[in-house]
């Protein structure tokens, strides 16, 4: 069975500093991994994803995420937060095979401070 | 290109009541799938759809149905609402086949309350 953790519930960080949030998934076979982002009351907006190839992912707003096949991990990351990044921060996991579907992790709240 | 629409934005229901949740995409993407995003468990799956007519049932899909008469539409219904369905409801849709771009697109919610 498929499934995402996010460690962490929480994470803040001040305004300029590098900001990483966890996580680790569990998928059989090769995972497709993805980062959404929710602000208040709004849905979800897509951030980045893995496929194949490269392990270090750009995606938008300057955020990256690196796959680590070995510890099963798919870390977001940004080298100097903004206070604009504040929001909910959703890892997920589908797995190659046809006509799987996604599973999402519980989310990170990421409150950046000024 | 209005991407995934969702209606109503709010809804409060009272207990047994029952009432059809609305989403419609333009891309003219084949999956379509609700899920129900509730405090501390993320997002979990409710029914979704590889095409017009074919339905399947997800992580929590009781007390919920499907239909897909088109590819556009992709309607929610509670059947009987319990305060237990209190939650803020998603739609999404993605590409199904090899080769796409993968990412699920998200409508912008419904909040639904059941007193």
């Amino acid at each position: 069975a498929q499934s995402v953790a996010q460690p962490e519930d929480q994470v803040n960080v001040a305004e300029g500093n590098p900001l990483t949030v966890k996580c680790t998934y569990s998928v059989s076979g090769n995972p497709y991994l993805f980062w959404y982002v929710q602000y208040p009351n709004r849905g979800l907006q897509f951030l980045l994803k893995y496929i194949t190839g490269d392990n270090l992912v750009k995606g938008s707003y300057g955020f990256e995420a690196e796959f680590n096949k070995s510890q099963t991990s798919f870390h977001l990351k940004k080298p100097s937060a903004l206070v604009s990044d504040s929001a909910l921060y959703f890892c997920a996991v589908r797995g190659v095979l046809y006509g799987q579907n996604f599973v999402f992790g519980p989310g990170t709240r990421l409150s950046v401070l000024p | 290109n209005a991407g995934v629409t969702q209606t109503p934005k709010f809804q409060v229901l009272k207990t047994g009541q029952s009432m059809t949740l609305q989403c419609a995409q333009d891309m003219n993407h084949e999956y379509m799938s609700w899920y129900r995003q509730d405090p501390g468990m993320g997002l979990r799956l409710i029914h979704y759809s590889v095409g017009a007519g074919i339905t399947d049932q997800g992580e929590v899909p009781n007390g919920y149905n499907v239909s897909r008469s088109t590819t556009e539409d992709f309607p929610l219904r509670l059947l009987s609402a319990a305060p237990s369905q209190t939650s803020v409801y998603f739609c999404a849709s993605r590409n199904r086949y090899q080769g796409s771009s993968y990412e699920q697109y998200f409508g912008p919610g419904t909040r639904l309350t059941v007193t």
